[in-house]
């Protein structure tokens, strides 16, 4: 059964340093991961997703994640933080069953940015 | 172009009480799905459905129903609320579920709370 590990429930950095979210997977095999975003007070927005493609994948707002089969991991980061980046990032893994993809969800991790 | 909408935006009920969710999409995506957010647990399927006329449950489907006689409605009941139901629900809507790596659009969420 595939899951899904981030490893930091919450991140705080300064605006115009480094951004890394961590996430672990496990999976039987290769799966498709995601990462959301969600603001507060909204909706999940999707920023980028790794289908099996390049390993390296470059999403919006100038954020990227590297798949690692051999870590089985996909973190998530952004050479420069934004204030307007402070949110909750999820990681998740998309798993086959029952005729749908099911998503399956980490726990989230919060990223807070100061000035 | 809307995408997924939902209302309403927040509702307060009393122990007993019953109310219906409306989402609705406009991207002509075939599947759609009710998730529920709560704090420190990333978000949980409740139902979802393949199809219009068709649904089937999810991971957390007691308490709650759905009917899909639309294909761009998909509508969550509650009978008969308890405190436990208090959450935030989101909708999706995806294209082809039948790979791993499609992509969900969520909608803005709906804030319950049942006193």
């Amino acid at each position: 059964a595939q899951s899904v590990t981030q490893l930091d429930s919450h991140v705080s950095v300064s605006e115009g340093t480094p951004v890394l979210l961590r996430c672990n997977y496990s999976s039987s095999y290769s799966p498709s991961l995601f990462w959301y975003v969600q603001h507060p007070n909204k909706g999940l927005q999707l920023l980028l997703k790794y289908t099996s493609a390049a390993t390296l994948v470059k999403g919006i707002n100038g954020f990227e994640a590297e798949f690692k089969k051999s870590e089985t991991s996909f973190h998530l980061t952004k050479p420069s933080a934004h204030m307007s980046d402070a949110a909750e990032y999820f990681c998740v893994v998309g798993s086959l069953s029952g005729g749908y993809n099911k998503l399956i969800f980490g726990a989230g991790t919060r990223l807070a940015v100061h000035p | 172009n809307a995408g997924v909408t939902q209302t309403p935006k927040f509702r307060v009920l009393k122990t007993g009480q019953s109310m219906t969710l409306l989402c609705a999409q406009d991207m002509n995506h075939e599947y759609m799905y009710w998730y529920r957010q709560d704090p420190g647990m990333g978000l949980r399927l409740i139902h979802y459905s393949v199809g219009e006329g068709t649904t089937a449950k999810g991971e957390v489907p007691d308490g709650y129903n759905v009917s899909r006689l639309k294909k761009q409605n998909f509508l969550l009941g509650l009978e008969s609320a308890a405190p436990s139901q208090t959450s935030v629900y989101f909708c999706a809507s995806s294209y082809n579920a039948g790979w791993d790596g499609d992509t969900q659009y969520f909608g803005p969420g709906t804030r319950l709370t049942v006193l």
